[in-house]
């Protein structure tokens, strides 16, 4: 069954900590894309990636890190030095120049 | 660059009511619009889109909206408003469809259906 996984779904993080999300998908999708969602803000791009081993900066992506070292996977680091990470973080995938589908999404809380 | 200003954060219509959701965009060039439903807790599916030929696109679930160059609008409509439609919407803009395609959303409108 093709699709996008992401885990896990809920994280509870310290500040201070680096967390890592994990992104998988097996549709032989060649892009992949990191958003993050906020109550009433719509989606906003982190990070996106066309190849393996590269990947370009979004809209908001001070403070995150990802990799793109095999096609299916594309995990986000949240870092320390992102001010406020609380939020619905959800990856998706696409052929070049194509729709792009959505994982179920991980919601991160900083306690 | 470009933007998304979806009307209204909170729209209700009774059941069997038409929905309409209203979409304004703008773009330098010409515009790939979407529409994307999300239910709580899940990722989006995406509902329909438009990228070139007829302005009046359909998709799933009843769906349909039409793309407006004059008034720069992609309005998403159904007939009669089902129960299960109550989700949130996020349209959704980009310029283009060859490579990683980076879209811009709305900030989301959120459908209640009264019985």
């Amino acid at each position: 069954d093709g699709g996008i996984t992401q885990s896990p779904k809920y994280l509870f993080r310290k500040e201070g900590q680096n967390v890592t999300l994990s992104c998988e998908q097996n549709l032989n999708h060649d892009a992949m894309y990191w958003y993050r969602q906020d109550p009433g803000q719509g989606l906003r791009l982190i990070y996106y990636s066309q190849i393996v081993n590269d990947f370009q900066k979004g809209d908001i992506a001070e403070g995150y890190s990802v990799s793109r070292e095999k096609k299916e996977s594309f995990p986000l680091t949240v870092t320390s030095a992102q001010k406020n990470p609380t939020a619905f973080y959800l990856c998706a995938s696409s052929l070049r120049g194509d729709t792009q589908y959505f994982g179920p999404g991980t919601r991160l809380t900083v306690l | 660059a470009q933007s998304v200003t979806q009307l209204g954060s909170h729209v209700s219509v009774s059941e069997g009511a038409l929905v309409l959701l209203r979409c304004n965009y703008s773009s330098s060039v010409p515009p790939y619009l979407f529409w994307y439903v999300q239910y709580p807790n899940q990722g989006l599916q995406l509902l329909l889109k438009y990228t070139t030929g007829a302005t009046l696109v359909k998709g799933i679930n009843g769906f349909e909206a039409e793309f407006k160059k004059s008034e720069t609008s992609f309005h998403l409509t159904k007939p009669s408003a089902h129960m299960s439609d109550a989700a949130e919407y996020f349209c959704a803009v980009s310029d283009q469809l060859f490579g990683a395609q980076k879209l811009v959303f709305g900030q989301g409108t959120r459908l209640t259906i009264n019985p």
